[in-house]
């Protein structure tokens, strides 16, 4: 079946760790991007990559990181810099040949023990 | 940026009521989509309607983009209709989506 796989599904960080989401899509979209969506709110841009080997800061995107070494995988690794790391992420693609319809994964809960 | 506003924030159906949710936005725009997110967190694209009308099913959409707003239509509501609506655009001096707020549906047995 061809989308989205996110993982994992919950991840605990402890105080000054760094921690890594994986996204990875057989869809053969060109674009991937990152969001975060904190309780009763809506999505947040973190980063997007719309080419391999190269990614764009969205709008809240200090204390994360992300490569794009690869067409199917866009990793986010929630550095120790990022103080209020407690949110759903949500890990997104498109074509952006055709009509740009953005296909999310299930997405990952992050909380700080 | 471009500013995306929902309403209502809040919306409480019976089964089989019929429903209008409205999104306004504050530039024009070569994207516009609506989501469906449900109770396990798992978002669903419903439309991709930058303007004109589409439908699928009980569900359909409306933009006017001269307007700069668009309405998703509910008929006969099921219980599987609630969950968040988000209404996502972007504009022609951007390269990503914005998401408004998102409406709440609760649909009751």
């Amino acid at each position: 079946d061809g989308g989205i796989t996110q993982s994992p599904k919950y991840l605990f960080r402890k105080e000054g760790q760094n921690v890594t989401l994986s996204c990875e899509q057989n869809l053969n979209h060109d674009a991937m991007y990152w969001y975060r969506q904190d309780p009763g709110q809506g999505l947040r841009l973190i980063y997007y990559s719309q080419i391999v080997n190269d990614f764009q800061k969205g709008d809240i995107a200090e204390g994360y990181s992300v490569s794009r070494e690869k067409k199917e995988s866009f990793p986010l690794t929630v550095t120790s810099a990022q103080k209020n790391p407690t949110a759903f992420y949500l890990c997104a693609s498109s074509d952006t040949s055709t009509n740009e319809k953005l296909f999310f994964g299930s997405g990952t809960q992050l909380s700080v023990l | 940026g471009i500013q995306v506003e929902q309403s209502p924030p809040d919306l409480i159906l019976q089964e089989g009521a019929n429903s209008t949710l409205r999104c306004n936005f504050s530039d024009s725009v070569n994207n516009l989509q609506w989501f469906h997110q449900n109770p396990w967190g798992q978002l669903i694209n419903l439309f991709y309607i930058p303007s004109g009308t589409k439908q699928n099913g009980r569900l359909s959409a409306t933009t006017v983009a001269t307007e700069r707003y668009s309405l998703l239509y509910i008929s006969s509501s099921q219980t599987t209709d609630s969950g968040v609506y988000f209404c996502a655009v972007e504009s022609f001096n951007d390269y990503k989506l914005s998401f408004g707020a998102g409406t709440t549906v609760t649909v009751r047995a």
